[in-house]
């Protein structure tokens, strides 16, 4: 079956622009992840859903990033005024329930000029 | 905390050659352990897993076991080829958050 797609594949952006990461999840998965990958900071985890609770926002760095769920499917990894330190790769995940195998999609690779 | 520590590579090796490639972790509770492989161009894909203390995951000649006493969840393989070159992440999921902490990869190059 269809695993996880992300988009965009890549994305260039300007200092100070907000830009929006789309994760579509394994069909039924009840649990979403994004992680960021970057060469200083290895791979870390930012936020997590799982079914209708809170998200989890521990990883987030700073105020500027926030995600959504909507519909318990897609979810937008959102980088208001992005920094260059922010330029990596956004993975998402899905598993079917938490703490189960996490499917990851290709990514998407943000650079911020 | 929770954490995990990998071997630092690069590891190069020759075709057919034994790999190992060290992971030591700490964290609270009973985690699940797993590897993941990246390939040149690709995404995350999971490589094995472990989840109870003396489990061993295995797949595509790949093996490591979890090992409680020792903290550990080595990867090794008897004979590796060209094609087994990647990045290697050991990771744990941190009881009852499903959050996946990773070590910082180890890159395998197998040369012919």
């Amino acid at each position: 079956g269809a695993g996880v797609s992300q988009s965009p594949s890549n994305k260039v952006t300007e200092k100070g622009k907000d830009v929006e990461l789309r994760c579509d999840p394994i069909s039924g998965h009840t649990a979403l992840y994004w992680y960021r990958q970057s060469l200083g900071q290895g791979l870390e985890f930012l936020i997590y859903f799982q079914g209708n609770s809170a998200p989890d926002k521990s990883g987030l760095p700073s105020d500027r990033f926030s995600a959504e769920r909507t519909g318990g499917s897609v979810s937008t990894l959102t980088i208001q005024r992005t920094q260059q330190e922010d330029s990596a790769v956004y993975l998402c995940a899905s598993s079917l329930f938490s703490e189960e195998t996490q499917y990851f999609g290709p990514g998407t690779r943000l650079l911020v000029l | 905390g929770n954490s995990v520590t990998q071997m630092e590579g690069p590891v190069t090796l020759s075709e057919e050659a034994f790999l190992t490639i060290n992971c030591t972790y700490t964290a609270t509770g009973y985690p699940s352990l797993f590897w993941y492989v990246q390939y040149p161009g690709e995404g995350l894909q999971l490589l094995l897993k472990a989840t109870k203390a003396d489990d061993k995951g295995s797949n595509k000649g790949f093996e490591a076991t979890y090992r409680k006493e020792t903290t550990s969840f080595h990867l090794e393989k008897g004979s590796v080829q060209v094609s087994d070159s990647a990045v290697y992440f050991c990771a744990l999921i941190v009881s009852n958050t499903g959050k996946l902490i990773f070590g910082q990869g180890t890159t395998l190059q197998v040369k012919p």
